[in-house]
């Protein structure tokens, strides 16, 4: 199985500033069809988890543009310009590209 | 509008088989190139995906847990099922089901406990 390790585990910010998480896949994420199947999840605190990013770079609709993802073969990047108490939880990097899928162990973003 | 719910027996012994039920809205398996996943959480811990089942009724498992599971659909009705034998303490856990193939649609999950 492709293993997604995920870093930091924790991160603490403050309101207004930014923050990054990396995820890194034990073989490169690019497909037979050249396409990236890398995800990036929000699950907020007694909530179920919420695709925030797709094919490693996509925001999905409604998903505010602090909010970027970059990345290739074995490295991505989950960057927030500036943090909001609504973007409180925790992140997982989903892949899609191997059978089975899998995810990141997560990293939980709280307040300073 | 996607959504997605699940439902289960709450709680549940050892040894007996554990069966969801995942009703949806917004799409259809009859659709090339959809499907529903089945993935879980123990409180506290990550998420382990389960199964797939796509629109041509192909499904695929988790390795680690093949043996125990079994996932199916009802197009008509718009429902996806899944059912995991012989269930010990270690299955206890929140169960979502989500649309794939990109789980861009989750359900609210449902809380599954397996006790004596």
């Amino acid at each position: 199985d492709v293993v997604m390790t995920q870093t930091p585990v924790s991160l603490s910010v403050a309101i207004g500033q930014p923050a990054s998480i990396s995820c890194k896949s034990s073989q490169s994420l690019v497909g037979t069809s050249g396409k990236t199947y890398l995800n990036w999840l929000l699950q907020r605190p007694g909530q179920s988890p919420k695709r925030l990013i797709y094919l490693v770079s996509k925001l999905d609709s409604g998903i505010p543009d602090r909010f970027s993802g970059s990345g290739s073969e074995t490295d991505f990047t989950l960057k927030i310009s500036r943090v909001e108490a609504d973007d409180l939880g925790v992140y997982y990097c989903l892949q899609g590209t191997h059978f089975p899928d899998t995810f990141g162990a997560g990293t939980k973003l709280e307040l300073k | 509008q996607v959504t997605l719910k699940e439902s289960g027996p709450g709680i549940l012994q050892p040894s007996q088989t554990l069966s969801l039920t995942c009703t949806f809205s917004g799409f259809s398996l009859s659709t090339y190139g959809m499907g529903v996943g089945w993935i879980r959480q123990p409180s506290g811990k990550g998420l382990e995906w389960l199964a797939n089942i796509w629109w041509d009724d192909d499904k695929y498992y988790n390795p680690s847990l093949k043996n125990r599971l079994t996932i199916s659909k009802d197009t008509s009705n718009n429902q996806a099922f899944l059912k995991i034998t012989n269930v010990d303490t270690a299955d206890t856990a929140t169960y979502y089901c989500a649309r794939i193939p990109s789980f861009d649609y989750w359900g609210q999950g449902v809380m599954v406990t397996v006790s004596s």
